[in-house]
């Protein structure tokens, strides 16, 4: 079994300070992990994927994510906000070398104050 | 873009009716994903499909059903609707199986009434 837990279901920040979300998992496997954004009425964009290679893992638009095993955790940060990045930010985990069935967390959306 | 291509983007339709979702996979993709995103149920995966067979279901209710044709084309058929249907349905497609990357489309929002 697995699960996605995303610890804040809305975040807030000003433009040009640091991001973080949060997102703790639960998986029976060595899952893979993947953050995906949703921009209003878009469809899901992948920012950035883990899949066992190197922990920290960068993605597009400046997105980071580190994938910390003890902790069950992979957050996703960036350093900089930019009024682009409102959207709604989903964590989603899949186990590994298995058919792939993705499952997502609640979504966090990211507000980005002027 | 994606690549993977949802029709229609909007749906408005009666209780009890029938409607069908279609999604047309990013080229050379075999594998195919339907997806829920409701208000309550969040974002959930319903069924997918490989090469033509279905090969994963997930909480798909039993009036809904999916095919994927020879063209790798798909299609989710939603009938006797329900209000609490209403939702975003996404499709996505990948490679291959085990592949863990996924592409979505833009999604069709069904609105029932």
């Amino acid at each position: 079994a697995q699960s996605v837990t995303q610890l804040d279901s809305h975040v807030s920040v000003s433009e040009g300070t640091p991001v973080l979300l949060r997102c703790n998992y639960s998986s029976s496997y060595s899952p893979s992990l993947f953050w995906y954004v949703q921009h209003p009425n878009k469809g899901l964009q992948l920012l950035l994927k883990y899949t066992s290679a190197a922990t920290l893992v960068k993605g597009i638009n400046g997105f980071e994510a580190e994938f910390k095993k003890s902790e069950t955790s992979f957050h996703l940060t960036k350093p900089s906000a930019h009024m682009s990045d409102a959207a709604e930010y989903f964590c989603v985990v899949t186990p590994s070398g298995s058919a792939r069935q993705l499952t997502f967390g609640s979504g966090t959306q990211l507000t980005v104050l002027p | 873009d994606s690549g993977v291509t949802q029709t229609p983007k909007h749906l408005i339709t009666a209780t009890g009716q029938r409607v069908t979702l279609r999604c047309s996979p990013r080229s050379g993709d075999l594998s195919v994903y339907w997806y829920q995103q409701s208000l309550d149920q969040g974002l959930q995966f319903l069924i997918q499909y490989y090469n033509g067979e279905e090969r994963a279901k997930g909480n798909i209710l039993e009036r809904f059903s999916a095919q994927q044709f020879p063209d790798l084309h798909s299609e989710l058929n939603l009938s006797s609707l329900e209000l609490g249907d209403s939702a975003l349905y996404f499709c996505a497609s990948s490679p291959e199986v085990g592949n863990t990357e996924a592409f979505f489309g833009q999604g069709t929002r069904l609105t029932v009434v």
